[in-house]
């Protein structure tokens, strides 16, 4: 069974900081790796997808890597800012393309 | 719709009532997935929808659950004889194979049972 790990589980940094967070997973047979952000009692909003035979993706301020092989993807957040505190959400479909499986998330605090 | 809408946002309802939670899609995805969320939890997957058809129910708890989509579009996931184990958020998400599969959620249900 797939097992998403994300690290850390939560971080406050102050504002106009670059940051990194960690997702890693077990099974490196994956169709595509998602990252999420969600805000308090929110649904979910997808910031960059990853595919499989895909290195990175990068959208604004984030970038996203995926490494298959060693089972693991950052997302790096540039010049940090208050609207960007919320949790965010690493998540991985098998090759069937359609099941995800999510990590816990990373609770985010920009102060300013 | 411009997004997924869920409804109700909230329900609470009492320990063995029946409750019905609908999810309405981005119009054109044809697949349709519930799942569940817990405090301090990621999403857990419940079941997926190509169509009409439940290609994947797999992440049902038990027989207590059951999901509808009988029109390819609107679905709606269905729990007999609530328990206060069920108390959770209960999202709702569609994709198109056209965009890679990423997915588009839903703000979901938050579901209390007392």
């Amino acid at each position: 069974k797939q097992e998403v790990t994300q690290i850390p589980a939560a971080l406050s940094v102050p504002e106009g900081e670059n940051l990194v967070l960690n997702c890693s997973f077990t099974d490196s047979a994956i169709y595509n790796l998602q990252w999420f952000r969600q805000d308090p009692g929110k649904g979910l909003t997808s910031l960059l997808l990853i595919q499989s035979s895909q290195r990175e993706q990068t959208s604004g301020r984030l970038n996203a890597s995926l490494d298959k092989s060693s089972g693991r993807s950052t997302l790096y957040i540039a010049a940090s800012q208050p609207g960007d505190s919320a949790t965010y959400l690493c998540a991985v479909s098998d090759n069937s393309g359609y099941a995800l499986n999510f990590g816990k998330g990373t609770s985010l605090l920009v102060t300013p | 719709g411009a997004g997924v809408s869920q409804t109700p946002s909230n329900k609470v309802t009492e320990k063995g009532k029946y409750v019905e939670l609908r999810c309405d899609p981005i119009s054109g995805h044809t697949a349709l997935y519930w799942y569940r969320q817990s405090l301090g939890q990621g999403p857990e997957f419940l079941i997926y929808f190509q169509g009409t058809g439940a290609a994947d129910d797999s992440g049902l708890p038990n027989d207590r659950f059951f999901a509808v989509r009988p029109e390819g579009s609107v679905s709606t996931l269905k729990i007999q004889r609530t328990e206060r184990g069920d108390s959770a958020v209960y999202l709702c998400a569609s994709s198109s194979p056209g965009e890679n599969y990423g997915y588009t959620f839903g703000s979901g249900t938050r579901l209390t049972v007392v």
